[in-house]
């Protein structure tokens, strides 16, 4: 089955740098996803980006489908950007399931 | 706020019982998905249900069910609880006509701890 990966794995960072998170996917997919996981559980939505570039406040992302991986960018971090981001992604085959990676744990330090 | 709601919040069941964790979903959202996702890991999609009727289901064994009803809340039941059950649990819910993947609002989950 189609597989995400993420990276890195871990990051910690200090209050105010930029970050870049890259999520790789092994198959087209129908669209992707980019969600926050905050300290306590909940899991908020950032950006819908099956293509192309959005952006939304200091949070921006890039989609490149055909080269199959999708990259967020966090500048002027917060410390309530901590949490762990995942992109979903959704299955040529599927209308409904999404495939999960593992997620990037990012710390930011105040 | 994403106007899901779950509860409990905490739950902590022995080996061998039964568990049903409860969802609701904003009005109007006619497909709610339910996850498990273990310590360190992404969630994994248990299945999904529309219009009180289950929709599609990931591989997880016939021990994990669910209902939906006309008021938009929803239900998972798990049976004959093992360890590896041991996961924070997440329901999800889709507006009416929009495609699943596009659009999902996640309650804030229920832990459950199995011993």
């Amino acid at each position: 089955g189609i597989q995400v990966e993420q990276s890195p794995p871990d990051l910690i960072l200090q209050e105010g740098a930029n970050s870049t998170l890259r999520c790789n996917f092994s198959d087209s997919v129908n669209n992707l996803q980019w969600f926050h996981q905050n300290p306590w559980g909940q899991l908020i939505n950032l950006f819908y980006i099956p293509s192309g570039t959005k952006q939304n406040g200091r949070l921006s992302a890039t989609t490149v489908a055909t080269e199959r991986y999708s990259l967020l960018y966090i500048s002027s971090s917060q410390t309530t950007d901590s949490g762990v981001y995942f992109c979903p992604v959704l299955r040529m085959d599927s209308n409904y399931q999404l495939i999960w990676g593992a997620g990037t744990k990012l710390i930011i330090k105040p | 706020e994403t106007g899901v709601t779950q509860s409990p919040t905490h739950l902590i069941k022995t080996r061998g019982q039964q568990v049903t964790l409860r969802c609701s979903s904003q009005s109007g959202h006619n497909t709610v998905s339910w996850y498990q996702q273990a310590l360190g890991q992404g969630p994994q999609f248990i299945f999904q249900y529309y219009r009180e009727e289950e929709n599609g289901r990931g591989n997880f064994p016939p021990r994990f069910s669910g209902l939906q009803f006309p008021n938009y809340s929803s239900e998972l039941n798990v049976n004959a609880l093992e360890l590896d059950d041991s996961a924070l649990y997440l329901c999800a819910s889709t507006p009416r006509d929009q495609k699943v993947a596009d659009t999902q609002y996640f309650g804030p989950g229920t832990r459950l701890t199995v011993l």
